[in-house]
């Protein structure tokens, strides 16, 4: 069964203390790892897409990898404003010409001054 | 950039009412559109996609006379929960991919339902 799980669930920092998120994934037909940050009470926010294992993408302070199982958001010297849930989602192949998202439950961020 | 739009942004509405909610990209065309929910500390769970044209695909467990979904143009896409009880209460999200190369969801700033 195709499964997405985030660590930690909810993970509190100080402002600059750096720290990584963790997305671990059992999905067939494997298409692409996202990432989306989401503030309470709106939509998903898109981050990065990656691909393939190896693969790398960085945007201001987040850095996200991917390994054959799981991948890491890591946050540099967060700021306040990081502060969110950030969603981890898979894209699995479901038959021909028709595939979907598969999210995790997400972790929420907290940065405090 | 990516915008997706939805509106409304909030309705209440009275058990048995049905209720409409538009998604629309607005500076890209969109052949395929997805409906989410999401309740509270949650994630989202795809209800259906949504494809220009043609009918919407299902996810299982989701009435397709419930939830009734058009996308009748390459920039819009309706959910129409038809006959609403309290249990449809939720967040309503769309989304809309941009392309067939990146597979990219831009998702809409959602809708949040209550039934009384």
């Amino acid at each position: 069964e195709d499964q997405v799980t985030q660590s930690p669930e909810a993970l509190r920092l100080q402002e600059g203390e750096s720290s990584s998120l963790n997305c671990s994934y059992t999905v067939s037909g494997l298409r692409g790892l996202f990432w989306y940050r989401q503030d309470p009470g709106k939509g998903p926010e898109f981050l990065f897409t990656l691909y393939s294992a190896g693969e790398e993408k960085e945007k201001e302070r987040l850095k996200a990898t991917l390994t054959k199982k799981e991948s890491f958001l890591h946050i540099t010297a967060p700021k306040p404003e990081d502060s969110a849930t950030y969603l981890c989602a898979v894209l699995r192949q479901v038959n021909t010409g028709f595939q979907k998202l598969v999210f995790g439950t997400g972790t929420r961020l907290l940065v405090s001054p | 950039g990516a915008v997706v739009s939805q509106h409304p942004s909030w309705v209440i509405c009275k058990s048995g009412t049905s209720v409409k909610i538009e998604c629309r990209s607005l500076d890209f065309q969109a052949t395929t559109m997805f409906w989410y929910r999401q309740f509270p500390k949650q994630s989202l769970m795809l209800m259906a996609t949504s494809n220009e044209g043609s009918k919407a695909t299902y996810e299982q467990g989701v009435e397709k006379d419930k939830f009734l979904i058009n996308h009748a143009s390459l920039t819009l896409s309706t959910l129409t929960v038809t006959s609403a009880h309290p249990e449809d209460s939720s967040f309503y999200i769309c989304s809309a991919r941009r392309d067939s190369i990146t597979k990219t969801q831009y998702f809409g700033p959602g809708t949040r339902l209550l039934v009384l």
